[in-house]
């Protein structure tokens, strides 16, 4: 398996731009997690899905952020209008508890700059 | 809810010493332990995880980690650490009936110095 994919690998963007990110989870994975990684509050969880559905995401920032899932292999992450405060380092994760016991398999990440 | 405490944000050592990175979490149900790794400008890669059965769970490359119930820990040991263990290392846990969420403490940096 190619693993969990991402893209783009690097986004530079200007602030009130669109940003639209990408997640390709492992195939069979029925668990999907969105995370954002920044030198001043480490590894935050944003929110993840269970079988394509929605079920916390009492960790995205702001109304300016939101995700979809519309099928099982695919996954988006958009922030509009972004801002230079959310440059940051995004990971998509997926897991099955299933075949793997709730390990999570990371991508290699986007990393996001907002000037 | 669950929550997990790494009592280091650093740790530096000489190679070839042993070395301890101490884990602590807390939960009212089951849980499942992983420890995982990330290398510098890499994802999280999973190190070990400790599921059922035995306590002390191994790596394949030397590192290992016991669960202990009685105290709720679950640290990571290395008896001998090279250059290239140099990482970043994040101790999880996930409620054994959850979607399969993940609960990170903050990281521990470990450096190796020649």
């Amino acid at each position: 398996d190619a693993g969990v994919i991402q893209s783009p690998r690097h986004e530079v963007t200007e602030m009130g731009q669109e940003v639209t990110l990408r997640c390709k989870p492992i195939s069979g994975h029925n668990s999907l997690f969105w995370y954002r990684q920044t030198m001043m509050r480490g590894l935050e969880l944003l929110i993840y899905f269970n079988n394509n559905v929605p079920i916390d995401d009492s960790g995205m920032p702001e109304d300016r952020f939101s995700a979809k899932m519309p099928n099982a292999s695919f996954s988006t992450l958009k922030i509009q209008p972004s801002e230079p405060r959310d440059s940051a380092v995004y990971f998509c994760a997926s897991s099955s508890k299933l075949a793997d016991t709730d390990t999570q398999y990371f991508g290699p990440g986007t990393r996001l700059t907002v000037l | 809810a669950q929550s997990v405490t790494q009592l280091d944000s650093q740790v530096p050592v000489f190679e070839e010493a042993p070395v301890e990175l101490r884990c602590n979490y807390s939960s009212s149900v089951s849980v499942y332990l992983f420890w995982y790794v990330q290398y510098p400008n890499q994802g999280l890669q999973l190190l070990l995880k400790y599921l059922s059965g035995s306590t002390l769970v191994e790596s394949i490359n030397g590192f290992e980690a016991e669960f202990n119930k009685s105290q709720t820990s679950f640290h990571l040991r290395k008896p001998s650490v090279h250059i290239s263990d140099t990482a970043e290392y994040f101790c999880a846990v996930s409620e054994i009936l959850s979607y399969g969420k993940l609960t990170f403490g903050q990281g521990t940096i470990l450096t190796v110095h020649p």
